[in-house]
């Protein structure tokens, strides 16, 4: 099946800094990606659809400025956590469709900001 | 708005029972259902989707929409099916199962 890539699998960063997680379809093109947000012990939450070539669609209540999407090719996402702050610490998964429309995860990042 | 629940967070069972995994769900439109699922340190999976009446390692689900059930079933559950099992939701048919709508998941144990 489709591979899809994260890099770094984990991050830990101080206050204030900007993390970038990238979303990579290996073996596939994407012309759309998804990202996902995971806290512990509880559901993945969709945060935006990312679309090359256009602007990424938010979801209600994230803020476009704190995560910002970009997705340059149409094998690559990423995902930037701006000026992150600990309350940014989570697991963060990015998927993408197949041809056929089947999504395909990554293995996910964990951001830590201490 | 639609919504996606999962009623169990935590299911045990023994080795050779039969095991079902409640998924119920809200949706004003026609949806699409899946079954994922995360086995131990690995990422995340499709095990099925309602659309393809298939049945994946021994699961099967059969969407309900009287009861807006999508729950799965497998009739003998073996050790390795212990996994977190997550049932999702997409209200797009033309882009299938991409803008998902995820339950919190079941963690499903099965002891030998």
């Amino acid at each position: 099946g489709a591979v899809v890539s994260q890099h770094p699998s984990r991050v830990i960063c101080k206050s204030g800094t900007s993390v970038k997680i990238e979303c990579r379809s290996l073996d596939f093109q994407a012309t759309t990606m998804f990202w996902y947000r995971q806290f512990p012990k509880q559901s993945l939450m969709l945060m935006a659809t990312s679309n090359e070539g256009s602007k990424a669609t938010y979801e209600q209540g994230v803020e476009k400025d704190k995560f910002l999407i970009n997705h340059a090719s149409l094998t690559l996402s990423t995902l930037t956590v701006t000026s992150a702050h600990p309350e940014d610490s989570s697991f963060y998964i990015c998927s993408a469709p197949d041809r056929a429309g089947e999504l395909f995860f990554g293995e996910g990042s964990r951001l830590t900001v201490l | 708005a639609q919504r996606v629940t999962q009623p169990e967070k935590l299911l045990s069972v023994f080795k050779g029972a039969p095991v079902e995994l409640k998924c119920n769900y809200s949706y004003s439109g026609s949806p699409e259902l899946f079954w994922y699922v995360q086995y131990s340190r690995q990422r995340l999976q499709l095990l099925l989707r309602h659309i393809s009446r298939e049945s994946i390692k021994g699961f099967t689900a059969d969407l309900n929409k009287g009861e807006t059930s999508f729950h799965l079933k497998k009739p003998f559950a073996q050790e390795e099916d212990s996994a977190m099992y997550y049932c999702a939701l997409s209200g797009y048919g033309e882009t299938s199962g991409s803008r998902l709508t995820f339950g919190e998941g079941t963690q499903l144990t099965v002891n030998p």
